[in-house]
């Protein structure tokens, strides 16, 4: 079973800050990862599939890269909505794990 | 576009049952694979059971392999989850998603299960 290790738990940053977020992935799992926004109360949402690909609506402040383990979440500004929890996926391989998510905060 | 809505959250007993119901609507759910994930509040997001968009195939993560059962009525546009021998460590919110190659396009807005005596 694939591991997903997202880091660091909690970024606490400023809006206008540039947010890089981290996941990384017990075995290869080449470009299969997704990335999922969940703002406080709400459901997740898909922001990035196949680790660089952005879903319909996502502003391009988002951007995704990596390949095999070792993957990065960039928002190059923050927004105010933006402050949220961030989770990755991997569907390379049954079961299609998450990550332990990332929390984005207000400094 | 399809909206998802889950329904059937409870609190119930440990060893008890509960069945939890998606509703499909603006777009029809034989399209679609189906997945349930859940969420223990402030925590990271489960995988729980995939069924295809026929019903044919069904899979489940182990922690929850035979007690619990995905199904669906495409006639009806619903998903179901059947949960049996329920115990402390199943209660969080329970999501319904659209799945297509290993992607959850959409979620709904969840279900809250609590197991406690």
């Amino acid at each position: 079973e694939i591991v997903l290790t997202q880091s660091p738990a909690t970024l606490s940053l400023s809006p206008g800050d540039r947010a890089t977020l981290s996941c990384r992935a017990s075995q290869s799992v080449g470009t299969s990862l997704n990335w999922y926004q969940q703002r406080p109360g709400q459901a997740p949402r898909l922001l990035i599939y196949d680790a660089s690909d952005r879903a319909t609506g996502i502003p391009p402040r988002f951007s995704g890269s990596g390949s095999g383990t070792d993957f990065t979440l960039t928002i190059s500004s923050l927004e105010p909505e933006d402050f949220a929890i961030y989770h990755c996926q991997q569907r390379s391989k049954w079961p299609h794990a998450f990550g332990g998510g990332t929390k984005v905060e207000i400094k | 576009e399809i909206k998802l809505v889950e329904s059937g959250g409870n609190l119930v007993q440990p060893g008890g049952s509960l069945r939890l119901s998606c509703a499909a609507s603006g777009d029809t759910l034989r399209s679609y694979d189906m997945n349930w994930a859940r969420q223990v509040p402030g925590k990271g997001l489960e995988w729980v059971a995939h069924i295809t968009a026929s019903g044919d195939t069904k899979y489940y993560a182990d922690s929850v392999r035979g007690r619990f059962t995905v199904s669906r009525d495409n006639a009806k546009n619903s998903l179901f989850l059947q949960m049996n021998s329920l115990r402390a460590d199943d209660a969080g919110v329970y999501y319904c998603a659209t799945h297509r190659s290993g992607i959850y396009y959409t979620w709904g807005q969840g279900t809250l299960v609590t197991v406690s005596s």
